[in-house]
């Protein structure tokens, strides 16, 4: 059974950091891309970053280029988004998803999500 | 970057009617876009990609259709636990970006 367990959410000030980490499993980790999608509160879906299997190929929103960075640990079947200078319009509940596996960026498999606010 | 838009924004509607959601490209995605499914509270579902390609166990009322800037996401027999926001994706190249979403709910 694929899982997405995502964790590091939590309450931070606004120009500081966190570190999201997306644990996978029940499934072949090294050949899916991964994805981080967020929602604000009461709003909709919003893509925010992918990486390509092997990391070759990383992609962001442009509200993130420059402040996110998303990575991955094969061996550990884990992912990551690094988020620094964050803000307000941050705040949201980050999904990690897996890709279809064909290099096809729609997503098949979700995780339960972490909360992320950004408030003073 | 490609814009998605939808419509209608909401919707209610009554059991076993036809629900039709449009969404659309600011331009051509071939058919490199998908549905989802959001019921409250819960986690997105994936229900079709490849603009018409159902999802394995995702019911038969569920159909989509669409090439181009043009793409359609048709209920057929809608029924209680249908009650959800349905959002497009395109991903034919990145930004993979979202549409607003479409709230469905009973009549």
């Amino acid at each position: 059974e694929v899982q997405l367990v995502e964790s590091g959410g939590g309450l931070v000030k606004p120009g500081g950091s966190l570190r999201l980490s997306c644990a996978a499993s029940g499934f072949t980790f090294s050949s899916y891309s991964m994805n981080w999608v967020r929602q604000a509160p009461g709003k909709g879906l919003e893509w925010v970053s992918s990486i390509s299997s092997s990391s070759s190929y990383i992609y962001y929103t442009d509200s993130v280029k420059g402040r996110f960075t998303i990575s991955r640990d094969n061996a550990k079947n884990s992912l990551y988004l690094q988020m620094n200078s964050l803000r307000a319009e941050d705040t949201a509940v980050y999904y990690c998803a897996r890709d279809s596996g064909s290099y096809l960026y729609y997503f098949d498999y979700w995780g339960q999500g972490t909360l992320v606010t950004v408030s003073s | 970057d490609i814009q998605m838009t939808q419509s209608p924004s909401s919707l209610s509607a009554s059991v076993g009617d036809r629900v039709t959601i449009t969404c659309r490209a600011s331009q051509g995605i071939s058919n490199y876009l998908a549905w989802y499914q959001q019921k409250p509270g819960k986690v997105p579902k994936l229900l079709i990609y490849a603009a018409s390609t159902l999802q394995s166990g995702v019911p038969f009322r569920f159909s989509g259709s669409g090439s181009g800037t043009d793409f359609t996401l048709t209920i057929n027999s809608l029924q209680p636990e249908d009650v959800a926001t349905y959002y497009c994706q395109k991903y034919n190249s990145a930004p993979f970006t979202f549409g607003p979403g479409t709230k469905v709910d009973i009549k």
